[in-house]
């Protein structure tokens, strides 16, 4: 079964500072990787995701991710935060097809920006 | 076009009782899902339709849960005497379809507090 880890549960970075969060998941295969962000309140947004192809993902709002496959991670990349992206988080990985049809979330990280 | 809806937004009932949680998913989306977002736990899948039929509900915590779909578009879920334990955010996703890699589109969530 597919599972994501995201090792950090919370993050404060200070404003134009970069930002990285860390996503692992556990799979056979080259999976479905996505980021999504949830805002106070809010639903979830997609940030951006990986099928295949180049390894590098551009996304909505400046951030990008990095799909390696030897060490399954998918890492989340932002060079200068704004105030604007403190939110949480969250890594997933799927649908797979066939009868596997749900994303496999991470717990989620939530990040803090500092004036 | 219109995104995913959730009535009600906010949902404070009493232990015991039953509620409805309802979902209209983006119009053409024959996909449609069920996750529930409490803390400690993360984003956790209930349930998933195509069409009116739920191919698996082995996600429902117990069966005090229940879900339909109707019309291949609007969905309730039902918890029936409810208990404390089922206090949470419930969000509701659709695709396009359900096959490998689709993107699942979330809606606001229903925030459910059981006193």
């Amino acid at each position: 079964a597919q599972s994501v880890t995201q090792p950090d549960i919370h993050i404060t970075v200070s404003e134009g500072a970069s930002l990285e969060l860390r996503c692992n998941y556990s799979y056979g295969a080259t999976p479905y990787l996505f980021w999504y962000v949830q805002s106070p309140g809010q639903g979830l947004q997609l940030l951006l995701k990986y099928f295949s192809g180049d390894t590098l993902v551009q996304g909505i709002k400046g951030f990008e991710a990095e799909f390696k496959r030897s060490q399954s991670s998918f890492n989340l990349r932002k060079p200068s935060v704004h105030w604007s992206d403190a939110a949480e988080y969250f890594c997933a990985v799927g649908p797979l097809g066939g009868s596997n049809y749900k994303l496999t979330f991470g717990k989620g990280t939530l990040l803090t920006v500092n004036p | 076009g219109a995104g995913v809806s959730q009535s009600p937004s906010n949902k404070v009932t009493e232990k015991g009782k039953d509620v409805e949680l309802r979902c209209d998913p983006i119009s053409g989306h024959t996909a449609l899902y069920w996750y529930r977002q409490s803390l400690g736990q993360g984003l956790e899948f209930l349930i998933y339709f195509q069409g009116n039929s739920a191919p698996d509900k082995s996600g429902l915590p117990s069966d005090r849960f229940s879900a339909e779909r109707t019309g291949g578009s609007v969905s309730t879920l039902t918890i029936q005497r409810t208990q404390q334990e089922d206090s949470a955010v419930y969000l509701c996703a659709s695709s396009f379809t359900s096959g490998s890699g689709n993107e699942q589109f979330f809606g606001p969530g229903t925030r459910l507090t059981v006193l």
